[in-house]
């Protein structure tokens, strides 16, 4: 299988405090990644994605940023509420047209101090 | 906002039993996965389906495993004996056109194998 990873498996920060939340990645075929949330008993949710021929992508709150020379990718959350708490997984395609199939790491679990 | 919808949402079996874990994809959307997370790991994925039939599968998704659309809606996973190993949460997943990269998730199926 494909080999995504995550450099750190929690992540504990001040509420309003921005997170960054880092992913590595291996196979430099991929060209389309996702970055997912899962809070507890719930499935995975849609945060933000981008393609490889781009380097960032903002949308509300959070930024996702592609570094494809070193294969490394980050989700930027700013001002992070309590709301934020979760897991957080990056997924990438393999580099698959049409991401027929995603490929998860590991996730890394955000915890919000109020 | 449309859902995938999931059931059981916790199913308790046997080690040796049959098991099958129903999903209601989302409306006009084709393309149909099925991931599974074991309790602290990563989101794996099992099998990709389209047109009524399998399109992709992972090596975890042996001869033990099937899907099928049995009324042209619903998506099912069945395992025919189950293994202690496959104790897990099951997600459904959709993706609505081939030029769409997101899958929207289920909120899964607990899997208990004793």
């Amino acid at each position: 299988g494909e080999s995504v990873g995550l450099h750190l498996p929690t992540l504990s920060v001040q509420e309003g405090d921005n997170s960054i939340i880092n992913c590595a990645y291996s196979n430099s075929a991929s060209d389309y990644f996702i970055w997912y949330k899962q809070e507890s008993g719930k499935g995975p949710q849609f945060i933000i994605d981008i393609r490889s021929n781009m380097d960032k992508r903002q949308g509300q709150r959070v930024t996702v940023l592609l570094n494809k020379t070193v294969k490394h990718l980050s989700l930027q959350i700013a001002a992070t509420q309590p709301g934020d708490s979760a897991v957080y997984f990056c997924a990438e395609n393999g580099g698959q047209t049409g991401a027929n199939n995603l490929f998860f790491g590991t996730g890394t679990r955000l915890t919000v101090i109020p | 906002e449309p859902e995938v919808t999931q059931t059981p949402s916790h199913q308790v079996t046997q080690m040796g039993q049959e098991v099958i874990l129903r999903c209601v994809p989302i409306s006009n959307h084709l393309y149909f996965y099925w991931y599974r997370q074991i309790l602290g790991q990563k989101v794996e994925f099992l099998v990709s389906f389209y047109n009524n039939e399998i399109s992709e599968k992972s090596e975890i998704f042996d001869d033990q495993f099937s899907v099928e659309r049995p009324d042209g809606s619903n998506f099912t996973l069945k395992i025919r004996s189950t293994k202690l190993e496959d104790s897990a949460m099951y997600f459904c997943a959709n993706r609505d056109r081939s030029g769409a990269n997101v899958l929207t998730f289920g909120a899964g199926s607990r899997l208990t194998v004793l």
